[in-house]
């Protein structure tokens, strides 16, 4: 973690509502990570951005949507076509743009707990 | 693409004794190879990383890994488990020419006893 924070630590939704959850950086990394986990599933791979405003989708993109304005920020939103939204989601980062620096380690935020009620 | 498996979803050691967390992965070509470990609603601290050179490779913690390339191996060991270890463990694997395509293993949930 460290220089990585995401927000809000836990966060409800209700059915059929949009929830943003926040990932800021002050590490200077160019790259960006939404992971989302489930007990007994590893880590799955939603959306990833190198460089600002560009981003790819992941394993697991449907129903999510991410924007890339800053370096700093990777905001991650859970849309209402997201079926099974419970989970916790992981933010990361990791040092290098495209083609640059591809054996660095990722770091990771604390994490956000989403629960639909 | 590229795969990891870690064959056990839990490990149950006595304080004291040594610990084997173990990882196999499928990529095509030299791997990156990476340990994670987990506390309980918390994101993942690296521990240790093979990118190339000697097979065996120091970490944090006292962890150490050991790569074999042979048997598509990373487990990862320490001498003396603690209490403190208890946690779940995480095994990742990134093809040199696909940076972001870094792959979890399902985890391994790591319990030491006094």
């Amino acid at each position: 973690d460290g220089g990585i924070t995401q927000s809000p630590k836990y966060l409800f939704r209700k059915e059929g509502q949009n929830v943003t959850l926040s990932c800021e950086q002050n590490l200077n990394h160019d790259a960006m990570y939404w992971y989302r986990q489930d007990p007994g599933q590893g880590l799955r791979l939603i959306y990833y951005s190198q460089i600002v405003n560009d981003f790819q989708k992941g394993d697991i993109a449907e129903g999510y949507s991410v924007s890339r304005e800053k370096k700093e920020s990777f905001p991650l939103t859970v849309t209402s076509a997201q079926k099974n939204p419970t989970a916790f989601y992981l933010c990361a980062t990791r040092m290098g743009g495209p083609g640059v620096y591809s054996n660095t380690e990722a770091f990771f935020g604390q994490g956000t707990r989403l629960t639909v009620v | 693409a590229q795969s990891v498996a870690q064959p056990e979803d839990q490990v149950n050691v006595a304080e004291g004794n040594p610990l084997t967390v173990k990882c196999t992965y499928s990529v095509s070509g030299n791997p990156y190879l990476f340990w994670y470990v987990q506390y309980p609603n918390r994101g993942l601290q690296f521990l240790l990383k093979y990118i190339t050179g000697d097979n065996l490779v120091k970490g944090s913690y006292g962890f150490e890994a050991e790569f074999n390339k042979s048997q598509t191996s990373f487990h990862l060991k320490k001498p003396s488990a603690l209490v403190s270890d208890s946690a779940l463990y995480f095994c990742a694997v990134r093809a040199p020419y696909n940076n972001n395509d870094m792959r979890f293993g399902a985890g391994t949930r790591l319990t030491v006893k006094p």
